[in-house]
């Protein structure tokens, strides 16, 4: 299958500090990602969908100025988490639509931890 | 978007099949039915997809019902490691703005 890839796996950051998290998709081009978070034991939740060349379109009740997505290239977004606070701490993992366009790849996610 | 209702967790015994079946009772048209593996601190990982009938592939198979309104995935001779949630979607990408929205998943844990 389709090949997606974070990194970091995990950051460690200072609260009032911005960090950014790649999301790359390996071996195909991918038009549209979508950044999620989910909090331990409970299940995914949408963030934001990003498109290659336009703004990204955010989930009600994300704040697009402290989640800032970037779609540069066809293989790469970027959710830069702004002015972390320790509320933020949280596993981001972001996906892509893959080349048939009805399949979703997901990465292995990136452990945020704001102190 | 088509929103799913599966078992909150299931238990079973290494060697047993699993079938855990998820209700899209307003699936449309063009949605395909995906399922996907999570283990903890990991992304999900694909298993299978489907837009009706009968799909199988290495490590499992998904039945759809001629209504489309639910489907079942079906582990075969599940182990420990099988231990992990499952989440079924739907969706489509054909349309554009295809994003998937998590329901709560289904807790599977095998047991030795």
């Amino acid at each position: 299958g389709a090949v997606v890839s974070q990194h970091p796996s995990w950051v460690i950051c200072k609260s009032g500090t911005s960090v950014k998290i790649e999301c790359r998709s390996l071996d195909f081009q991918a038009t549209t990602m979508f950044w999620y978070r989910q909090f331990p034991k409970q299940s995914l939740m949408l963030m934001a969908t990003s498109n290659e060349g336009s703004k990204a379109t955010y989930e009600q009740g994300v704040e697009k100025d402290k989640f800032l997505i970037n779609h540069a290239s066809l293989t790469l977004s970027t959710l830069t988490v702004t002015s972390a606070h320790p509320e933020d701490s949280s596993f981001y993992i972001c996906s892509a639509a893959g080349p048939s366009g009805n399949t979703i790849y997901f990465g292995e996610g990136s452990w945020l931890t704001v102190v | 978007l088509a929103k799913t209702t599966q078992p909150i967790s299931m238990d079973s015994y290494e060697g047993q099949e699993v079938n855990i079946t998820c209700s899209h009772n307003n699936i449309a048209t063009n949605d395909y039915i995906t399922w996907y593996q999570q283990f903890p601190s990991q992304g999900p990982r694909f298993i299978i997809q489907g837009y009706k009938t009968k799909v199988t592939n290495e490590v499992a198979s998904l039945f759809i019902p001629a209504d489309r309104k639910s489907s079942t995935l079906s582990l075969p001779r599940v182990s420990l490691s099988d231990t992990a949630v499952y989440y079924c979607l739907v969706g489509d990408g054909n349309t554009g703005g295809f994003k998937t929205i998590f329901g709560a998943g289904t807790r599977l844990f095998v047991k030795a």
